[in-house]
């Protein structure tokens, strides 16, 4: 089956500690990004990249890291220096041209305390 | 500043009665407007895209109208069945965004049995 995964569903930290957050797809997409939702919230960019090698910051980029080293996987790194991790965490991925729609996988709840 | 944004954060309707949700964009010169559906603890859904150069587009049960002279977006949803149950978001790719998309805080739709 294609699809987009990620991997754990739930995810729980001690504050002061980085977590890598899985993202892998097989749909042969160019783009991969990550979303952090809050409850009742709508969905905010921290990262994308539109092809290996290469990455942007979204809009919520600080205390976040990524890599895109294969075009099949884009993990995520909630670093110490994020204030409010705590959150549900979208990964997507598209095509870079031609169709703008983003397959998201079933995300990861992310909790720190 | 831009944004994407919906009039009403909550939407309840009987079962088997068509739904509309509303979402304005400030941006006249957003190009590709797309909604989602997300359901409580998943990742979204596509339900349907529109591009600038179209006024409607329709698909199963479903129909997205824009309106650009006052950057208004709809969807239509026929005959609603419990199942459409959740949050619905709105998003708009900008010209010279590549393939990224801001999304608008999203509406809950219940549907009463």
């Amino acid at each position: 089956d294609g699809g987009i995964t990620q991997s754990p569903k739930y995810l729980f930290r001690k504050e002061g500690q980085n977590v890598t957050l899985s993202c892998e797809q097989n749909l042969n997409h160019d783009a991969m990004y990550w979303y952090r939702q809050d409850p009742g919230q709508g969905l905010r960019l921290i990262y994308y990249s539109q092809i290996v090698n290469d990455f942007q910051k979204g809009d919520i980029a600080e205390g976040y890291s990524v890599s895109r080293e294969k075009k099949e996987s884009f993990p995520l790194t909630v670093t110490s220096a994020q204030k409010n991790p705590t959150a549900f965490y979208l990964c997507a991925s598209s095509f870079a041209s031609g169709s703008y729609e983003q397959y998201f996988g079933p995300g990861t709840r992310l909790t720190v305390t | 500043g831009e944004s994407v944004g919906l009039h009403l954060p909550t939407l309840s309707v009987q079962e088997g009665d068509n739904s509309i949700i509303n979402c304005a964009y400030s941006n006249s010169a957003s190009d590709y407007f797309i909604w989602y559906k997300q359901e409580s603890g998943k990742g979204p859904q596509f339900i349907i895209d529109i591009r600038s150069n179209m006024d409607k587009r329709q698909g199963q049960r479903v129909t997205v109208l824009l309106n650009k002279t006052v950057k208004h977006l709809s969807l239509q949803i026929a005959a609603t069945q419990p199942g459409d149950s959740a949050v619905y978001f709105c998003a708009e790719v900008l010209p010279g965004a590549n393939s990224k998309l801001t999304f608008g805080k999203g509406i809950t739709l219940s549907v009463r049995p």
